[in-house]
Order: structure tokens, then C-alpha cells, then sequence
């Protein structure tokens, strides 16, 4: 069964340094979604691809955050440089174009942690 | 900007019990989506809901859309230990162009054996 593939699947990091993940969608899928995960709340969105263009990035942290997908496919998250506050799960996940079904596949997630 | 509220937070029940997280919203939902997390685990799609009223059945697990479609149900009978994990509702927007989901904070479903 395809799955959403992420790298690396743990990071630890010290504040103010630069860090990168990376996301490989299910093959075919033209959405893309990067979410954070806080301990014991649920997911939320940073930001939305649809192909190599990016529909909704409100909630990303722009000063430090940023996102990009350059052919449609793959996609990486970066954060420079990185605070305590950004301790997270990271996750990517991905859907088809289909209009009314539009579940989304979520990769295992990078847990990232500022010291 | 939209929020999903999602109760209770914590369930503990004994195996062969029944168990129900509800979901609202602070406004009408085109459509809402319904995932389970195992522990370590990322988010797994259960289900969408789409029409007001709309009630889908998945073995134990029944789901239920409101008529306002602003709040909807997850109950599970008989729960099974398999069943451990934490259960969030999505709710996406009704307006138009709008693409976010909304994740709730979720439902941990704590059984015990």
C-alpha cells in the first residue's frame, strides 16, 4: 500500500539553528499539507500545495517558517532559525483531486525537539 | 476564525463498554472528517461526512452528522482494546474557496481490559 513518506523521522536541534524536512507524497497525489502537532492537541495546518502552488499558508510562521514544492511532488518544510517553542511533531500528508472525497494520508511524522 | 470543540478530552471504559466523543463547531461545516491515532502513531482517516443528517456505520463505529451540520458524533459500541487511541473530528468550512481543515483537540480512548 503507497504511503506518505518523511525524513528524517526524528530531530533534535539547539535554538537558533536551521532546521529541514522533507515529505514525498503517495505517488499521484496533487495535495499537500504540512501540519504541527503539539503533545495531546490535534494537528494544524502550516501549509497547503496544490500541485507546486501553495492555496493556504495563514497559519505559517513566515519570519521562520517556510515551505516550498518546486516540480509538484516532494516538498520541504524549513524553520531559521528554530525556537524552544517549535518542539513538535511534524506531519505531512497528502490527498488525490477528488472533490468530494478528500481524506487525507499522513506520513509518520518528524518530532523535532529544541534544546 | 473556525473552531472545532471536541469532548471529553480523556475516556477511560472497560472493555465491552460503549463510548461517544461529540464535536461542535462555531460554524456550519461543508463537510466533516473523522481520524484515529494509535499511540505513537500519526492520524488515520476514518471517515467524511458530508450531508446534514448523514449517519455512516463502519462495523461498531457509527457516525453522525447534525442537521445544522455544526456538530457531529463518534460512538463506538462494544469497545475492544484495539480500539485505544486518540479520535479527532475535522470539520472544513462551509464558504466557499475555503481549504483549511480544523482539527479538534481530540479524544483519548483509554480501554480497559
Amino acid at each position: 500500500e503507497a504511503e506518505v513518506a518523511q525524513s528524517p523521522r526524528y530531530k533534535i536541534t539547539e535554538k537558533s539553528q536551521a532546521v529541514a524536512f522533507w515529505c514525498d507524497p503517495i505517488s499521484g497525489h496533487a495535495t499537500l499539507y504540512w501540519y504541527r502537532q503539539i503533545l495531546g492537541q490535534g494537528p494544524e495546518l502550516l501549509v497547503q500545495f496544490q500541485d507546486e502552488s501553495v492555496v493556504d499558508d495563514s497559519q505559517l510562521p513566515k519570519d521562520r517558517f517556510s515551505a516550498e514544492r518546486l516540480k509538484g511532488v516532494d516538498s520541504t518544510l524549513k524553520i531559521q532559525p528554530a525556537e524552544l517553542g517549535d518542539s513538535a511533531m511534524y506531519l505531512c500528508a497528502s490527498s488525490s483531486r477528488g472533490p468530494l472525497r478528500d481524506e487525507q494520508f499522513f506520513g509518520p511524522g518528524t518530532r523535532l525537539t529544541v534544546l | 476564525g473556525q473552531q472545532v470543540m471536541q469532548i471529553p478530552q480523556y475516556q477511560h471504559v472497560q472493555e465491552g463498554e460503549d463510548f461517544t466523543t461529540y464535536c461542535n463547531s462555531s460554524t456550519t461545516l461543508s463537510n466533516i472528517q473523522w481520524y484515529k491515532q494509535r499511540p505513537g502513531g500519526h492520524p488515520v482517516f476514518l471517515i467524511q461526512l458530508v450531508k446534514s443528517g448523514e449517519v455512516k456505520k463502519q462495523k461498531r463505529l457509527t457516525f453522525q452528522f447534525g442537521e445544522a451540520k455544526k456538530n457531529s458524533s463518534l460512538h463506538i459500541t462494544a469497545t475492544q482494546t484495539t480500539d485505544v487511541g486518540t479520535y479527532f473530528c475535522a470539520g472544513r468550512q462551509g464558504r466557499a474557496g475555503s481549504y483549511q481543515l480544523t482539527f479538534g483537540k481530540g479524544t483519548k480512548l483509554s480501554v480497559i481490559p
